[in-house]
């Protein structure tokens, strides 16, 4: 079983541009939320699509959006990039809707934003 | 925003010696703690979910506890390994899917 895919792994966007990630949840997982690290920053939470809607959203400003699809496949976008949005982000997906169950992470799309 | 804390920040240990770490997070509206171990460059990998106050679960050379009355968790490591060296992260989980992390402990075993 695939893991959780995340593209494009290295990216280099100018201030000002936007960005597009994408997510493929393992397969039968309807969960997928998205991170952000940034240096001496422990993850920090974006958002969560549960089939195709959005249950929470993390602090930040609205530069940062996301969307699922009907394959569960997520992308998110961020618009007007400045510098600190450098970071790592992650992909995470999960098989339920509400419970302690795992949580698979992807291994991260690299965003330097120049 | 969920205040979960990490300590040590970092760790060196010779091989072959036992370790352990501490999470600490808030003990209201608590879910589901997770531990994961992180190497550069790869993802995070699930090392355990606990979610009742006394649990405990183990991987092999690794344990964790769990006290959700208090808001701590302990993640030990007995005879530690070179290939053991990554950053070990807890995150709680107050309900839907989404995870609040500590910072992480760094953990360094040398040969």
């Amino acid at each position: 079983k695939a893991g959780v895919t995340q593209t494009p792994r290295y990216l280099i966007k100018t201030r000002g541009q936007q960005v597009t990630l994408s997510c493929s949840p393992i397969s039968g997982h309807r969960s997928v939320s998205w991170y952000q690290q940034t240096p001496g920053q422990g993850l920090q939470f974006l958002f969560e699509y549960f089939s195709e809607t959005q249950r929470n959203k993390g602090n930040f400003p609205g530069r940062f959006s996301g969307r699922q699809f009907s394959n569960s496949r997520s992308e998110m976008n961020v618009s007007t990039l400045e510098l600190g949005d450098s970071a790592l982000y992650l992909c995470a997906s999960s098989d339920r809707q509400n419970s302690g169950n795992t949580i698979y992470f992807g291994e991260g799309s690299w965003l330097t934003v120049v | 925003i969920l205040n979960v804390e990490q300590s040590p920040q970092s760790l060196h240990v010779q091989e072959g010696d036992s370790t352990n770490f501490t999470c600490s997070f808030p003990s209201s509206n608590f879910y589901a703690l997770h531990w994961y171990r992180w190497e550069t460059a790869k993802s995070p990998e699930a090392l355990f979910v606990m979610t009742l106050n006394g649990d405990e679960k183990k991987k092999g050379r690794i344990s964790a506890t769990l006290n959700t009355k208090e808001g701590y968790s302990y993640l030990y490591i007995k005879g530690s390994q070179p290939e053991d060296s990554a950053t070990y992260l807890c995150a709680s989980q107050t309900g839907a899917n989404n995870l609040f992390f500590g910072t992480g402990t760094r953990l360094t075993v040398i040969p």
